[in-house]
């Protein structure tokens, strides 16, 4: 069975610090992992995939097969960087799996 | 924004009631799909649509049930309203080989008293 799990409801950092929002999952397979970020009033959209290996407004995430992770990570946050993160996994078919999400609060 | 609409935007209605949501695109993509977010939950995926009359079950399809007649349009029913279905309904569609890529609708939020 597919699963994401998010262990952090709210992550609360101060403007500059960096931040880790962690993920883990559980598939037997090979997955895609995907970072999905909800900003206020703003619809839900793709921040990264970890096949691309890129980094999207700072953020950056590795695949860790041996620790099944993905977590998503910014050396420095910004303000506007405050948002709803959702860490999901593709296996199989097109069942797409999401996690519970993780409430990101940057502080002035 | 994608082209993606859902109608109505907010919903109240009565447990037992029949409730339908509409998720209208202009992409013209072939996959739709339609997710419930609750609070500790995430989005969890309802059901999906892989082309017109052609879907399957999601996680959490059990009262609920969908229709897609045109490639625009992807129906979701809920036969008969239950309480543990207020939440809120996105719809998402995606393009045919990059699936991962999902771009969502606005949500629409259904309280079942």
């Amino acid at each position: 069975a597919q699963r994401v799990t998010q262990p952090e409801k709210l992550l609360s950092v101060f403007k500059g610090a960096p931040v880790e929002l962690k993920c883990n999952y559980s598939y037997s397979g090979s997955p895609e992992l995907f970072w999905y970020v909800q900003y206020s009033r703003q619809r839900l959209q793709l921040l990264l995939r970890h096949i691309s290996r890129e980094s999207i407004k700072g953020f950056t995430a590795d695949l860790n097969k041996g620790e099944t992770s993905f977590h998503l990570k910014k050396p420095f946050a910004q303000e506007e960087d405050s948002a709803m993160y959702y860490c999901a996994l593709s296996g199989a078919g097109q069942n797409f799996v999401f996690g519970p999400g993780t409430r990101l609060s940057v502080l002035p | 924004d994608a082209g993606i609409t859902q109608s109505p935007r907010h919903k109240v209605t009565e447990t037992g009631t029949p409730v339908t949501l509409r998720c209208h695109q202009t992409e013209n993509h072939r996959y739709m799909y339609w997710y419930r977010q609750d609070p500790g939950h995430g989005l969890r995926l309802i059901h999906y649509s892989y082309g017109v009359k052609d879907t399957d079950k999601g996680e959490v399809s059990d009262g609920y049930s969908v229709s897609r007649s045109k490639t625009e349009d992807f129906l979701l029913t809920l036969e008969s309203a239950t309480s543990s279905q207020t939440s809120v309904y996105f719809c998402a569609i995606s393009e045919a080989g990059r699936t991962y890529e999902q771009y969502f609708g606005p949500g629409t939020r259904l309280t079942v008293t």
